[in-house]
């Protein structure tokens, strides 16, 4: 069973419009969690990152949440525009293992 | 300001037949980690180097793979011999952390899409 589940897997939204993104993760111990964003056909760029003390963190129209106490993180995307569309990976590390849980990524398509 | 590149971007290439892929880091960076992509199973760590030296290669399907890094700016990725279930996107990554887990991102290059016929 995959340590990190993501939801939805796809979805499409219309431009200007808000959209969130659901992590859920098994990870333990928990050392810091991750959002990417990965246009096609290119490399993941990383967004954000999250340690255990952290709840929240924005970068630009992107905000993530964590909720260490639950394993849940959530990717929020405001104000969605064009070049949103793209595939959003969570990441987990856990202390002391030296390993990496990947979620299979939300494909997010915006529409004009 | 150049990031992590790889080489080629796309290859296809006959079953049986010995694939090589490349990687050029950021400068700087004294972690390097290569990764495969499919739909089914997402990103999947194969290997990271700390230094030129290779710390966890648990991630690596079988003995026809193989990874090294000769010195701090290439590392190449290996597959002999390929088969078809070997084709993914294989992406390279670097970063400059102390340690592994800390708050620094992992860059990424654009990766190599690798079909085995």
């Amino acid at each position: 069973k995959n340590q990190v589940e993501q939801s939805p897997q796809s979805l499409i939204i219309l431009e200007g419009k808000n959209c969130t993104l659901q992590c859920n993760y098994t990870v333990s111990p928990f050392s810091n969690l991750r959002w990417y964003k990965q246009d096609t056909g290119r490399g993941p760029v990383s967004l954000t990152i999250m340690t255990f003390s952290e709840n929240t963190k924005s970068n630009g129209r992107y905000t993530a949440t964590l909720d260490a106490d639950t394993k849940q993180s959530s990717l929020h995307i405001t104000a969605s525009q064009l070049s949103d569309s793209a595939s959003y990976i969570c990441v987990v590390s856990a202390r002391g293992n030296n390993r990496l849980a990947f979620g299979k990524g939300n494909q997010v398509v915006v529409i004009p | 300001d150049a990031g992590v590149i790889q080489s080629p971007r796309h290859e296809v290439t006959e079953m049986g037949q010995e694939v090589t892929l490349r990687c050029k880091p950021i400068s700087g960076h004294d972690y390097l980690f290569w990764y495969r992509q499919t739909m089914m199973r997402g990103l999947e760590l194969l290997i990271y180097f700390n230094n030129n030296v290779p710390i966890d290669d648990s991630g690596m399907p079988e003995d026809r793979f193989s990874a090294k890094m000769p010195n701090a700016s290439f590392s190449t990725l290996k597959i002999q011999p390929s088969e078809p279930r070997d084709s993914a996107v294989y992406f390279c990554a670097s970063s400059s952390i102390d340690r592994l887990y800390s708050n620094q991102p992992q860059h990424f290059g654009d990766g190599t899409r690798l079909s085995i016929l």
